[in-house]
C-alpha cells in the first residue's frame, strides 16, 4: 500500500514560476526523500530530509517537513522546461523499505 | 559507467513464458533493492538484499517471482508463466551504509 500521497496529481506552469508539491504521510518516519523520473526513466533522487530537519536546500529546490502534520512540501524555484517530470516522495518507516506516493506529474510549458 | 544498470531495457513476451533481469549494482554497494512500478503509480517495493542475503520479500512477490545474487554483485530477478498483471516497470536499486538509493533505469516488461 503507498504510504505518501502527493498532491497534486498533476501540476501545469510557465518556464520561471514556481512549483510547489506537497506529500502527507500516515506513520512515523525516519526520514523523507524526494525522487524525480523523467517518463519511461529511472528514478533520481533529489534531496532527503530527516526527521528532526525542518528545511532543507538543494540549489533550486527547497524541502520542508511537518512531523506534527506528517506531511512535507517540495518547492522547485525558477522552474525551467527540463524539470518537467513526475515527482515522487518517499519514505521510510519500514527500514530498508522505501514507500512511494503516486506521484505528482509537473510540467513547464516554455 | 558508474551507476546502476539494468538489462533489458524493454522486454516484450507472451503470456506463459518466462522471463529474466539483469541488474548489475554500484560495486561498492552492499545493499540492492527491486521495486515494480504500474502505470500512474509509485514504485512498490519488491525484496532486499544484503550482500548476496535475500533479507525480505514482499507479499507482490508471489511463488512465480525469484530473485538472486550470487556473490553479492550482480542480481537476477525471474518471472516465470508471465500474466499480463505482470506488465510493468522493474527498478534496481543499491546503496552502501551511508549513501542513498541509486536507481537504474528500469526494465519494462509488457506481457501480450
Amino acid at each position: 500500500s503507498q504510504q505518501g500521497e502527493e498532491d497534486p496529481q498533476a501540476l501545469s506552469i510557465q518556464e520561471g514560476e514556481n512549483a510547489t508539491m506537497n506529500c502527507s504521510y500516515k506513520t512515523s518516519i525516519n526520514n523523507l526523500q524526494w525522487y524525480r523520473q523523467n517518463s519511461g526513466r529511472g528514478l533520481v533522487h533529489l534531496i532527503l530530509i530527516r526527521s528532526n530537519e525542518r528545511e532543507k536546500h538543494s540549489g533550486r529546490l527547497r524541502v520542508t517537513l511537518d512531523t506534527s502534520k506528517k506531511s512535507s512540501s517540495l518547492l522547485i524555484t525558477a522552474s525551467r522546461a527540463a524539470d518537467t517530470a513526475s515527482y515522487f516522495c518517499a519514505t521510510d518507516a519500514v527500514p530498508e523499505k522505501l514507500v512511494f506516493g503516486k506521484g505528482t506529474k509537473l510540467t513547464v510549458n516554455p | 559507467d558508474t551507476g546502476v544498470s539494468q538489462d533489458p531495457r524493454h522486454k516484450i513476451t507472451k503470456r506463459g513464458q518466462n522471463v529474466t533481469f539483469r541488474c548489475d549494482p554500484i560495486s561498492e554497494h552492499n545493499r540492492l533493492y527491486w521495486y515494480r512500478q504500474t502505470l500512474g503509480q509509485g514504485p512498490e517495493f519488491l525484496t532486499y538484499f544484503q550482500n548476496e542475503a535475500q533479507l525480505e520479500k514482499s507479499r507482490l512477490l508471489s511463488d512465480r517471482f525469484s530473485a538472486e545474487r550470487p556473490k553479492g554483485s550482480f542480481s537476477t530477478l525471474e518471472i516465470q508463466r508471465t500474466e499480463q498483471g505482470d506488465s510493468a516497470m522493474y527498478l534496481c536499486a543499491s546503496r552502501s551504509w551511508v549513501d542513498g538509493y541509486t536507481f537504474g533505469s528500469g526494465t519494462r516488461l509488457t506481457v501480450v
